[in-house]
């Protein structure tokens, strides 16, 4: 089982400023993923990285895939209070994903 | 949004009582997954299924039976609910899982609390 740690495990900030949130692990992905999940909510897909050094713009969302593929980072520039919520990284195949224990976020208007 | 019904979605049950919830997808994809979610220990895979009565145990499958008799629906079973297992599930769906990962798809949840 890949082991994701993920840092910081809460993070607030005010509206318009930046952030960077990591997931980090000794293995090597295949690909990871990126999740979000607001309260009372299941998580939904955010992006799939799967080369090594790859960068993938969602609007204010960055996301990068280390170039050893074991790590990544997601950085939101500009925070809106809309981004509140649980930032999950995740990694796995056919057999289950495992996930981290997530990035808890809010930003305050 | 994915068609994956969850029921129920709020159960209170005591301990020792059997428990089943169901997963209801529309979507026909192979691959169904039954998580729970605690404070401290993020998502972690109960069981999973790659087929009509094909299934496997995941992280934390003690406690947990499951059933797939048809395609769109996943049954998970708590034979003697504990308070341990009271938690948040989610069921997930996915179709394939190739070289760009395994998209999974969650349901809303179903909180379980026992007593």
């Amino acid at each position: 089982t890949q082991l994701l740690e993920q840092s910081p495990q809460f993070l607030s900030i005010q509206e318009g400023e930046n952030l960077t949130v990591y997931c980090n692990s000794s293995s090597v992905f295949s690909s990871l993923q990126w999740y979000r999940q607001e309260p009372g909510e299941g998580p939904v897909l955010l992006v799939t990285v799967v080369t090594g050094g790859e960068v993938k713009k969602l609007k204010r969302l960055t996301f990068q895939f280390g170039d050893a593929r074991k790590d990544s980072s997601l950085h939101i520039t500009a925070a809106q209070p809309g981004d509140t919520g649980l930032y999950l990284c995740a990694a796995g195949g056919a057999d289950g994903l495992t996930f981290g224990k997530g990035t808890h976020l809010i930003i305050q208007p | 949004d994915a068609g994956i019904t969850q029921s129920p979605r709020h159960k209170v049950t005591e301990t020792g009582t059997p428990v089943t919830l169901r997963c209801h997808q529309t979507e026909n994809h192979r691959y169904m997954y039954w998580y729970r979610q605690d404070p401290g220990h993020g998502l972690r895979l109960i069981h999973y299924s790659y087929g009509v009565k094909d299934t496997d145990k995941g992280e934390v499958s003690d406690g947990y039976s499951v059933s797939r008799s048809k395609t769109e629906d996943f049954l998970l079973t708590l034979e003697s609910a504990t308070s341990s297992q009271t938690s948040v599930y989610f069921c997930a769906i996915s179709e394939s899982a190739g070289p760009s990962g395994n998209t999974i798809y969650f349901g809303e949840g179903s909180w379980l609390t026992v007593v």
